[in-house]
């Protein structure tokens, strides 16, 4: 079982819509990042938190820390949110508090 | 400020033949990360360095990867012999962390473009 997971795996949705993508951890954390892949690869860091919940423009993220589960809500979705959503948390395992472990990612499909 | 910059961003060659992949931080940054991408496995975290220094290389495949850092401004990934299940994106990253008042290390990690490794 991986330690982090995403779902779903793949969502398509209609311009407009509100989306919720979902992310579960196993492991003691110090943070959780939500990035964004475009098609062309890049990749940009969305969010980073370690309590509570964050807004930027259309997007917003939530974190329960007790639940180990993090959610990415996009209001208002548009085709150019098309992109793959990872979720990665920074684990607390072993000391190492700056090593990354990642989710599958999510790819979303966002039609006009 | 440019962002992480890495070189090349495309890199075909032979089963056998070495590989150097490059990466240039973010300025003042004191973190810097090596990942791979593949459709299979994802991304995985390879290696990465604070202030120059190797702190975690469990995620290195195998003795043919190997990663330095000489300067803060600069690092490279290197494959030999390489193979072609190496075949993949690979990325750096580089943050600036610190820490909050609670004692947790944070920071945000910057992503270069990749370099797109293709072994025939």
């Amino acid at each position: 079982k991986n330690e982090v997971e995403q779902s779903p795996q793949n969502l398509t949705a209609q311009e407009g819509e509100f989306i919720t993508i979902n992310c579960s951890y196993s492991v003691g954390i110090s943070a959780l990042h939500w990035l964004q892949q475009h098609p062309g690869g890049g990749i940009v860091s969305l969010f980073m938190l370690s309590s509570g919940k964050k807004k930027h423009g259309r997007l917003i993220a939530t974190i329960n820390i007790q639940e180990k589960h993090s959610s990415l809500h996009i209001t208002a979705s548009h085709p150019r949110d098309s992109a793959v959503y990872i979720c990665a948390v920074r684990s607390v395992k072993g000391g190492a508090t700056n090593k990354l472990i990642f989710g599958t990612g999510t790819l979303l499909a966002v039609q006009p | 400020d440019a962002g992480v910059i890495q070189s090349p961003r495309h890199e075909v060659t032979e089963m056998g033949q070495e590989v150097t992949l490059r990466c240039k931080p973010i300025s003042g940054h004191d973190y810097l990360f090596w990942y791979r991408q593949t459709m299979m496995r994802g991304l995985e975290l390879l290696i990465y360095f604070n202030n120059n220094v190797p702190i975690d290389d469990s995620g290195m495949p195998e003795d043919r990867f190997s990663a330095k850092m000489p300067n803060a401004s600069f690092s490279t990934l290197k494959i030999q012999p390489s193979e072609p299940r190496d075949s993949a994106v690979y990325f750096c990253a580089s943050s600036l962390s610190w820490t909050l008042a609670w004692g947790h290390t944070v920071d945000t990690q910057y992503f270069g473009p990749g370099t797109r490794l293709t072994v025939l």
